[in-house]
């Protein structure tokens, strides 16, 4: 089944202990992309990459690490997380061309204490 | 600068009523514009999608979107809504030459009371 991954789903975590999430996608895709969603500001994207090696800053990167050793794979990096990181996230994967649609992630529900 | 705007923030509607969403972008040039949708507790998930040709598109379960270019608008919209169309919906745009990168409107929240 054509899907993106992300894990963990939910993690509690306190101010300034690293931590990656991971997501993994089995489309072949090209482009990945990191998003943070909070309550009336909608979709924020964090950072992106438009292939292996290839990584570039979103609208919202401070605080945040990406790498793309492998075409899958794309996790996020925190670290030092602080409280203004409690957030919700999402990978997204897209076949490269302006047409095509990204695909999500089920998303990491992450609380800094 | 680009932005989309989505007038509606929070929509409540009653079931067999009939559904339009507002999603308005500043840019000038092509694009391709997209709706997704996303279910409480759920990711997002594409609904439909225009890029060229039929400016009447339509999508799944029911919704269509209708782009209107000398109004800069793509507009979603279901003749009759059911209390499972609960949900969140994003307008999305992506401008011709910044391929992979969407510009996002801040969503609609729509609630379908049975």
């Amino acid at each position: 089944e054509a899907q993106v991954t992300q894990n963990p789903r939910y993690l509690i975590t306190v101010t300034g202990k690293k931590l990656t999430v991971t997501c993994s996608q089995n489309m072949n895709h090209e482009y990945m992309s990191w998003y943070r969603q909070d309550p009336g500001l909608g979709l924020r994207q964090i950072y992106y990459s438009m292939n292996v090696e290839v990584t570039d800053k979103g609208d919202v990167p401070e605080g945040y690490k990406v790498s793309r050793k492998e075409k899958r794979n794309f996790p996020l990096i925190l670290e030092s997380p602080s409280p203004n990181q409690t957030s919700l996230y999402f990978c997204a994967s897209q076949l490269a061309g302006d047409h095509n649609e990204q695909f999500f992630g089920p998303g990491t529900r992450l609380t800094v204490l | 600068a680009q932005s989309v705007s989505q007038h509606n923030h929070h929509v409540i509607l009653s079931e067999a009523a009939s559904l339009e969403l507002g999603c308005n972008y500043s840019y000038g040039g092509t694009v391709n514009l997209f709706w997704y949708v996303q279910y409480p507790g759920q990711h997002l998930q594409l609904l439909l999608k225009y890029f060229s040709g039929d400016p009447l598109v339509k999508g799944i379960k029911g919704f269509e979107a209708e782009f209107i270019k000398s109004k800069f608008s793509f507009n979603l919209r279901k003749p009759s809504v059911q209390w499972s169309d609960t949900a969140e919906y994003f307008c999305a745009v992506k401008t011709a030459g910044n391929n992979r990168k969407l510009i996002w409107g801040l969503g609609t929240s729509l609630a379908v009371n049975p």
